[in-house]
């Protein structure tokens, strides 16, 4: 099973929004709406942020937001925070499986 | 509170064997699907494993099938996975996580496992 294609880095400034893609195959993004995103700090464990393509956990800024277009899932970070900064990973239900991106580090600037 | 607490990991030769834990506490247990999954340094996050509720079905990555075992002892709110002829492709930071309606809600804080020499 082959990774979800993420960019390895985006950044932004404080308070800009930014966006993160996640691209699959009907397999997986696209053929399921279980796709999660995983925000981790440095020496940290992956917290999730987003649930079944656009569902917030509690607790989770709504300035955390996904969607899913085909087989392209995006994480949108609006107003950004000093504390956004980290590594982000998608992830997708695969029959029986799961498979993750390959991880997008995000900087503000 | 939802608590995962992975141990086990260390440092083995390769060819060697290790056996991971992961304590679970705050929760059901014996209703959840639980999962492995590794980090290797630098890198991300890559699906290892998973075993359903009750145990009797089990789910392998192609990397480590046939080497690597999971399993999960309910009575006790443990859930394990036996390492075998481990390579140095196999250090990674490996991470219990619980599942829920597909998603990964809970993860532990990671044991790590060096393979080398």
């Amino acid at each position: 099973q082959s990774a979800l294609t993420q960019p390895a880095s985006v950044s932004g400034s404080p308070g800009q929004s930014i966006t993160i893609s996640c691209t699959g195959t009907s397999s997986d993004v696209g053929g399921y709406n279980y796709v999660s995103w995983y925000q981790q700090h440095p020496g940290k464990a992956p917290k999730l942020m987003i649930y079944e393509v656009s569902n917030r956990p509690s607790g989770v800024s709504n300035r955390f937001s996904g969607s899913k277009s085909g087989n392209t899932a995006s994480l949108t970070i609006s107003g950004l925070q000093a504390e956004d900064e980290a590594d982000y990973y998608c992830s997708s239900y695969t029959s029986s499986s799961f498979v993750f991106g390959g991880g997008t580090k995000l900087t503000v600037l | 509170e939802v608590q995962l607490v992975e141990s086990g990991g260390g440092l083995v030769q390769p060819g060697g064997s290790l056996r991971l834990s992961c304590a679970a506490s705050g929760f059901t247990f014996s209703s959840y699907w639980m999962h492995w999954v590794r980090q290797a340094p630098g890198k991300g996050l890559v699906w290892v494993s998973r075993i359903n509720s009750d145990g009797s079905s089990t789910s392998y990555a192609d990397s480590v099938k046939g080497r690597f075992t999971i399993s999960r002892d309910n009575a006790k709110n443990t859930l394990y996975l036996q390492m075998n002829s481990l390579r140095a492709e196999d250090t990674a930071v490996y991470y219990c996580a619980r599942v829920s309606v597909a998603t990964f809600d809970y993860w532990g804080q990671g044991t790590l496992v060096t393979v080398s020499s």
